[in-house]
């Protein structure tokens, strides 16, 4: 079956750091591949899709790219602020299996400081 | 404003008494589904909806029971809910079960549910 597997947290990080944010996949097919913020007391919200191998996702200073290669999907930005602290989730769609849309991984909490 | 809005965002209960999550979206969507969220695990999909009076396990079905009379309301029932049902709990709908370029899941703001 279909797998995401992120890098545990925390991750804490100063402001202006580079954030890096690992995610790898296993799925049948050519899955979409998304990463979702999850902001204190909200629900999630869409950051970033991918929809194709090679596709580079970006939002909000965010970026990742899909390598089908490696399986991979890793978050990253440039330089974080505070208001990035959130949890982090990368998850997968195979497109094949409609009704169980998405297959999450086990999110990856940020903690960044002034 | 297009949202959707579940009750009670935070509810302890003791096991065994009945309760029920509500879930209502705005947008006319089709598809809708609820999934529980725990730490490490991310979050698993519970029950799905395709559309009305169309509803099907997801991952982690057992101990919950859904329903969709109406397109907008899908409700989350625990019958008899045990500890092990504490958990964070997420809402979701979207045009259709199928993603595409431009079909995406909105999430409600979740659910807190502490079961004694």
């Amino acid at each position: 079956g279909n797998s995401v597997t992120q890098m545990e947290g925390p991750v804490t990080l100063s402001e202006e750091a580079f954030l890096t944010i690992n995610c790898t996949y296993t799925a049948t097919g050519y899955p979409s591949l998304f990463w979702y913020v999850q902001y204190p007391g909200e629900g999630l919200q869409l950051l970033l899709k991918a929809t194709k191998a090679d596709d580079k996702g970006s939002n909000k200073g965010f970026e990742a790219t899909y390598r089908k290669e490696t399986t991979s999907f890793h978050l990253e930005k440039g330089s974080v602020q505070v208001s990035d602290s959130a949890v982090y989730f990368c998850a997968l769609s195979d497109g094949v299996n409609a009704g169980n849309m998405l297959t999450f991984g086990g999110g990856t909490r940020l903690m960044v400081k002034p | 404003e297009a949202q959707v809005t579940q009750n009670p965002r935070y509810l302890i209960t003791v096991t065994g008494k009945k309760l029920t999550v509500t879930c209502s979206q705005n947008m006319n969507h089709e598809y809708m589904s609820w999934y529980r969220q725990d730490p490490g695990l991310g979050l698993r999909q519970i029950y799905y909806s395709m559309n009305v009076e169309v509803t099907d396990k997801g991952d982690v079905p057992e101990g919950y029971k859904v329903s969709r009379k109406e397109k907008r309301n899908f409700p989350l029932i625990l019958e008899s809910p045990s500890p092990n049902q504490t958990s964070l709990y997420f809402c979701a709908s979207s045009l259709s079960g199928q993603l595409s370029g431009a079909n995406v899941l909105t999430f409600g703001a979740g659910s807190r549910l502490t079961v004694l």
